[in-house]
């Protein structure tokens, strides 16, 4: 079956460091990747997309690997900061397709 | 410029009752999803409207029915309500052959 996986778990870290969240896929072929952020009782927000062909994108202090072989995307905030803290989704859209699929999110708080 | 706008932000409705939920598209985006998320969960496709016609589905019953309007704003309809409708009822915008979503805030629905 289809499946997209994001850490259930919340993942805490401290101010200034970097947060790695993780997205694996299982039985698609995307065209691309999203991520998106998304605040309790908000409407999710674009991050950053990468297409199949790229192996990496950057925006300001946010960076978006994706391997297709591994299946994976790792999302990374460097220098993260308090207002970083929200749920961050991943989601693809696959080849020839029209709906995009979203995972279940990953939670961040960055302490101070 | 005005992003994607829904109404109403919170309903409630009891068992069996019938809804209608509105969403005015980003300018300049002639397509339309809907998606309905659950608390803690992510956003789960409905189903997606272009050129006045519903291109793609998610796995939803029947019950759940859309329409597009001449001007790209859409219309979500839920046919008798259940208590597991509950959730927020997101509309996201994007030109045709963009990636990107861009979501509006949400309609909350409660079913009791």
């Amino acid at each position: 079956s289809q499946k997209i996986e994001q850490n259930s778990e919340a993942l805490n870290i401290q101010e200034g460091k970097t947060a790695t969240l993780t997205c694996n896929y299982t039985n698609y072929s995307p065209a691309y990747l999203q991520w998106y952020r998304q605040d309790p009782g908000r409407g999710p927000v674009f991050l950053l997309l990468i297409r199949e062909n790229e192996k990496e994108k950057r925006k300001e202090r946010l960076k978006v690997t994706f391997d297709t072989t591994l299946k994976q995307s790792l999302f990374h905030i460097t220098a993260s900061q308090p207002a970083d803290s929200a749920t961050y989704l991943c989601a693809l859209r696959n080849t020839g397709g029209f709906k995009t699929i979203f995972g279940a999110g990953t939670r961040l708080f960055v302490k101070a | 410029d005005a992003g994607v706008t829904q109404s109403p932000t919170h309903l409630i409705k009891t068992r069996g009752q019938q809804v209608t939920l509105r969403c005015s598209p980003k300018s300049g985006h002639d397509t339309v999803s809907w998606y309905q998320q659950a608390l803690g969960q992510g956003p789960q496709f409905i189903f997606q409207y272009y050129e006045e016609e519903e291109r793609q589905r998610g796995n939803f019953p029947d019950r759940f029915s859309g329409h597009q309007f001449p001007n790209y704003s859409s219309e979500l309809n839920v046919n008798a309500l259940l208590l597991g409708d509950s959730a927020l009822y997101l509309c996201a915008s994007s030109p045709r052959s963009a990636g990107e979503l861009f979501f509006g805030e949400g309609s909350r629905l409660t079913v009791l």
